[in-house]
C-alpha cells in the first residue's frame, strides 16, 4: 500500500541554523501539507501546497518558513533561522483530491529538536 | 473558542469493551476525519464521514456525526490491546478546502 515517507525521523539542528525535511508524498496524489505537532499538544495546520503554489498557509508559517516540490516527486519543507519555539513534530500528508472531497494520508514525521 | 474537542481525554477499558470517543466542533464542516496516533508515531487515517452522512462504519469503527450539534462520536467495538493509542478528530471546516483542523486527542488505553 503506498504511504507518506519522511527524511530524516529526527533532525538535531541548533537555533539560528536552516534546516530542510523532506517528503515524498503517495504518486498520484496532487494536493500536499504540512502540520506541527509540538509535544503534548495538537497537530496544527502549517500550509497547503497545489498546483506548484501555496493554497493556504497559517499564521505560525511566517516568512521563516518556504515549501517547494523541487521535482515530481519530493516535497520540501525549509526553516530558515529555526528557534527554540520550532521544536516539534512535522507532518507531511498528501490527498488525491481536496480535502473537502477526500482523505488526507500523513507520514510518519520529522522530530525536529532545536537547541 | 477552538476547532475539535474531544471527550474524554482519557479512557481506559478492558480489552473486549467498547471504547466511544466524541469530538465537538465549532464552524460547518465539509467532512470530519478520525486518526489515530500510537505514542511518539504518525497519524494513521480511521476513517472519512462527511457532512451529509450521518453514521459509517469500517470494520470495528463505527463513526456518527450530527451537525446539527456539531458533534461526532467514534466507537470502537471489542476492543483490542493493540487499539491503545490517542484518536483525533480533524475537521475540514467550509470556505477552506485545503487544511484539517485537529482536535485535542482522546488517549485510549486498552488493558488485557
Amino acid at each position: 500500500e503506498p504511504e507518506v515517507t519522511q527524511t530524516p525521523s529526527h533532525q538535531v539542528t541548533q537555533m539560528g541554523q536552516e534546516v530542510i525535511l523532506r517528503c515524498v508524498p503517495i504518486s498520484n496524489h496532487l494536493y500536499f501539507y504540512w502540520y506541527r505537532q509540538i509535544l503534548g499538544q495538537k497537530v496544527e495546520f502549517l500550509v497547503s501546497f497545489y498546483n506548484n503554489e501555496i493554497s493556504e498557509k497559517s499564521e505560525i508559517f511566517d516568512d521563516q518558513f518556504s515549501v517547494e516540490r523541487p521535482d515530481g516527486s519530493n516535497f520540501t519543507l525549509k526553516i530558515r533561522s529555526t528557534k527554540l519555539e520550532d521544536s516539534a513534530m512535522y507532518f507531511c500528508a498528501s490527498s488525491r483530491r481536496r480535502s473537502d472531497l477526500g482523505e488526507q494520508y500523513f507520514g510518519p514525521g520529522t522530530r525536529l529538536t532545536v537547541t | 473558542s477552538q476547532q475539535g474537542e474531544e471527550d474524554p481525554q482519557a479512557l481506559s477499558i478492558q480489552e473486549g469493551e467498547n471504547a466511544t470517543m466524541n469530538c465537538s466542533y465549532k464552524t460547518s464542516i465539509n467532512n470530519l476525519q478520525w486518526y489515530r496516533q500510537n505514542s511518539g508515531r504518525g497519524l494513521v487515517h480511521l476513517i472519512l464521514i462527511r457532512s451529509n452522512e450521518r453514521e459509517k462504519h469500517s470494520g470495528r469503527l463505527r463513526v456518527t456525526l450530527d451537525t446539527s450539534k456539531k458533534s461526532s462520536s467514534l466507537l470502537i467495538t471489542a476492543s483490542r490491546a493493540a487499539d491503545t493509542a490517542s484518536y483525533f478528530c480533524a475537521t475540514d471546516a467550509t470556505g477552506t478546502a485545503s487544511k484539517l483542523t485537529f482536535g485535542t486527542g482522546t488517549r485510549l488505553q486498552v488493558t488485557l
